[in-house]
Formats: structure tokens, sequence, C-alpha cells
């Protein structure tokens, strides 16, 4: 059974830093790797998909890396913001009809 | 385009009141799915839709039930509601699991 662990579990940066968010899974055999950003009490907001066949993708500030060999993904926020405060999850599909398998997410809180 | 829309937002339920919680989506998706969400376990599949007139339960199907009578709405049914069942249940759909999903705003229910 697939399992996505997310580390940390918790960040608190100053604006400006740059900082980067892991993901780790246990089986390579991955079909899509999906970063979510989720607000307090809102939905899931997706911020970039990663075909299997991908190395990374960009848009913006962030930009997500995969690399299935290793069984991790990153993912990178240039010049952080107050407004990039949420909780981010890390979501792979194994191919199948069956979804998502989920990371518990990393909190971030960007200070002013 | 609206995208993936829960019906209610919330709910307050006595322990053995049924209910049934809407998801409907206007991207013309085969695929639907219901999650939950509780603190510490992150989101866990609860059935999930192929296509019309299919279901298919997932890591947490116990206490629920589903109908996808039409390709847009997929229904999530509690029988008799239990304390257990509070949490924050989220619809996603997809065009196919290799291009993501999309997520609806939630369902935040609660089983007094």
């Amino acid at each position: 059974k697939q399992e996505v662990t997310q580390i940390p579990a918790a960040l608190s940066v100053p604006e400006g830093e740059n900082l980067v968010l892991n993901c780790s899974f246990t089986d390579s055999a991955i079909y899509n790797l999906q970063w979510f950003r989720q607000d307090p009490g809102k939905g899931l907001t997706s911020l970039l998909l990663i075909q299997s066949s991908q190395r990374e993708q960009t848009s913006g500030r962030l930009n997500a890396s995969l690399d299935k060999s290793s069984g991790r993904s990153t993912l990178y926020i240039a010049a952080s913001q107050p407004g990039d405060s949420a909780t981010y999850l890390c979501a792979l599909s194994g191919g199948g009809a069956d979804g998502l398998t989920f990371g518990k997410g990393t909190h971030l809180i960007i200070q002013p | 385009n609206a995208g993936v829309t829960q019906t209610p937002k919330f709910r307050v339920l006595k322990t053995g009141q049924s209910m049934t919680l809407l998801c409907a989506q206007d991207m013309n998706h085969e695929y639907m799915y219901w999650y939950r969400q509780d603190p510490g376990m992150g989101l866990r599949l609860i059935h999930y839709s192929v296509g019309e007139g299919t279901t298919a339960k997932g890591e947490v199907p116990d206490g629920y039930n589903v109908s996808r009578l039409k390709k847009q709405n997929f229904l999530l049914g509690l029988e008799s509601a239990a304390p257990s069942q509070t949490s924050v249940y989220f619809c996603a759909s997809s065009r196919d699991p290799y291009r993501g999903y999309t997520f609806g705003s939630g369902t935040r229910l609660t089983v007094v």
C-alpha cells in the first residue's frame, strides 16, 4: 500500500525566504503527483501536477520536482509572502481509478 | 464554469439521523470521488465512481452509501449518522487519473 509522508509537519519562516517542502512515497510506480494548497476551513486548490514522465513543473514562484527512483518530491516556494500561509498537501495517483493517496500535509506560516 | 459544487456546506445531525450530501460537476468528468478529512488522519477515500451507474468502495466505506445516477452528480448518503462520522467531506472529479483532480469546497458535518 502506498504511503505518503510530508516533512516537516509544520514550518514557520519570515517573509521573503525561499523554502522547500518535502514529500516522500514508498511505491515508485506512480501515475502522477499533485500538490494542493488548503486554506483554513476551505477546500483544496491544485497548485501543480507532475505527470510520471516529467521531472518538474513551475508556476510563478512555485516549482515542484519529482524523483520517482528515490520516492521523493519537493515543492519550492521562492520569495515567500504572508499570503502563502496555508497547509500544503502532496497526493499521488497510482494510475488506477481509485483516486489519490494523500500525505498529512505541511502547515506553513509566513511571518510578516 | 463552477467546477465541483458541494451541497450543503455545513450540517449538524443528531445521532441516528440520515442525510445525503450532493456533489455536482459541470466538467463532464467520468471519475468522481468522496473523501473525508479528519485531524491527524489526512484525506481518506470513502467511495468512488468511474462513470454513470458505477460505484466502488474506497478505504473507509463503512456507514456510507453512494449513487451515481447521472454523470454530473455523485451522492453520498449516511443512513444512520454516528459521532464518528463527524468530519469534513470533500468531493473530487477527474477526466482521467493522468490529468489530475479537481476538488469541491467541502461539507463540514457534525454529528451530536
